[in-house]
């Protein structure tokens, strides 16, 4: 069974630059089926997608970040990541990495855990 | 990204039939997903594509949609419902999800 996992620090100083890693496991990042996203979520706020990859590198972003988002993909690792910078208490949430359909954009249809990034000095 | 608009709150009483509307120009183009949050866990997936379920996912919920506005359909509400619900779906430029604002499902 396929599952997720994102990993990084938890504490990030303003003007940084926030980095996480997911990590795919019971399966391969490689398929042609999907494409592989990040999602976060402020502390009682809703849903914000970040930016998804595809396995050969194609980046899509949510043009709310203005550029400040970055995320690349470790085929030889099975893992894909998120780079984040110019960071503010703003972008305190939890961040999710997940998996979504091609055939049916915007279907996430398994997600990790989650891991909660704050953003202060 | 899509700009989808969600009620923020709706209530049910327990065993009826609650829909959940989602509101955007892109649902005229493109189906809406729909997610189920409890608090302290991440979101599932409940509805994809036209009216699709993934396994696992029981046949109370269903999906539709008409011009602008998708619906989340829930039959026969159950406590085990209340939660947060989130649509998403593609804008019109390309691939772009966005997210609802979300709706809070209260079952009385």
């Amino acid at each position: 069974q396929l599952q997720l996992q994102e990993s990084g620090p938890g504490l990030v100083k303003p003007s940084e630059t926030l980095s996480l890693t997911c990590t795919v496991s019971g399966g391969s990042i490689s398929s042609s089926s999907y494409y592989w996203g990040w999602i976060r979520q402020p502390p009682g706020k809703g849903l914000e997608w970040i930016g998804s990859i595809y396995y050969s590198g194609s980046t899509y972003y949510n043009r709310s970040l203005k550029s400040r988002a970055t995320i690349s993909v470790d085929t030889s690792r099975n893992q894909f990541s998120l780079k984040l910078s110019s960071v503010t208490a703003a972008d305190t949430a939890l961040y999710y990495c997940a998996r979504d359909i091609v055939v049916a954009v915007g279907s996430f249809d398994i997600w990790g855990q989650g891991t909660m990034v704050t953003v202060s000095s | 990204s899509s700009e989808l608009t969600q009620d923020p709150a709706v209530s049910v009483a327990l065993g009826q039939t609650v829909r959940i509307t989602c509101q955007g120009d892109s649902l005229r183009r493109y189906y809406a997903s729909w997610y189920q949050q409890k608090p302290g866990q991440a979101p599932i997936l409940v509805i994809y594509g036209e009216n699709n379920r993934p396994s696992g996912i029981p046949d109370r919920f269903s999906g539709s949609g008409s011009g602008d506005t998708a619906s989340l359909t829930i039959t026969g509400a159950q406590a085990g419902d209340e939660a947060d619900y989130y649509c998403n779906s593609r804008d019109n430029s390309g691939y772009h999800p966005g997210f609802g604002g979300g709706t809070k499902l209260t079952v009385l």
